[in-house]
């Protein structure tokens, strides 16, 4: 099984300050087909999870640009260029290259 | 607007069984492909396991912790999704999401779960 790991595990933020999530996997999460199955979400506190990214780079409907991704290969970054108070959850990424499909540990964003 | 109501959770004895079902709404249900997710209190999201669509042959794949236990299943007719979960273990209670494969990709979860509960 592809191993999601993620960093840190517990992220305090100031409003308007970035944040950064790092997401790596134990396998390459490029396909043949040129993009890497590689997906992000959050949980906000007593929500169900929300997709915000997908196949990589695709941001979902309705998610904020000042969320961003980057990586390749097996080394992924989520960034928020300026925190807000609604951004406070859980942060999962997930690998959807293989069978069975593996969530990292989650991040846990919270406000100072 | 999309709607996945997840039903049929309940308390249950270990060993036992119990069958969650998903019901569909406001998409094309017979061309997306469905996952189950689930989440143990304070833990994190785990995969339980996906049907594909009629077109991709209704393949399904399984967590390895539950491989050979569960079951998932579809109904095209009804817009309805299975869970069949056998031989329950404590570790498996959670509350349980079903989710749509999105086109293009991610997953698309809209209920609030149904929560299962195993314990004598």
């Amino acid at each position: 099984d592809i191993v999601m790991t993620q960093s840190p595990l517990s992220l305090p933020v100031t409003p308007g300050e970035p944040a950064s999530i790092s997401c790596r996997s134990s396998q390459s999460l490029l396909h043949t087909n040129g993009f890497h199955y590689l997906d992000w979400y959050l949980q906000k506190p007593g929500q169900s999870p929300q997709l915000l990214f997908y196949l990589g780079s695709n941001r979902a409907s309705g998610v904020p640009d000042r969320f961003t991704v980057s990586g390749s290969g097996t080394d992924f970054t989520l960034k928020i260029s300026r925190v807000e108070a609604d951004d406070v959850g859980v942060y999962y990424c997930m690998q959807a290259l293989q069978t069975p499909q593996t969530f990292g540990q989650g991040t846990k964003v919270e406000i100072k | 607007e999309v709607q996945l109501v997840e039903s049929g959770g309940g308390l249950v004895q270990p060993g036992g069984s119990l069958k969650l079902s998903c019901a569909a709404s406001g998409f094309t249900f017979s061309g997306s492909a469905m996952h189950w997710v689930r989440q143990a209190s304070g833990k994190g999201l785990e995969w339980v396991g996906r049907i594909t669509s009629k077109a991709e042959s209704y393949v399904t794949g399984y967590g390895a912790s539950v491989n050979g236990r569960f079951t998932i299943s579809r109904d095209d007719s009804k817009n309805t999704a299975y869970l069949q979960m056998n031989s329950l273990k404590t570790e498996d209670t959670a509350v349980y999401y079903c989710a749509r494969r999105q086109t293009g990709g991610g997953l698309e979860v809209r209920g609030q779960g149904t929560t299962v509960t195993v314990s004598s």
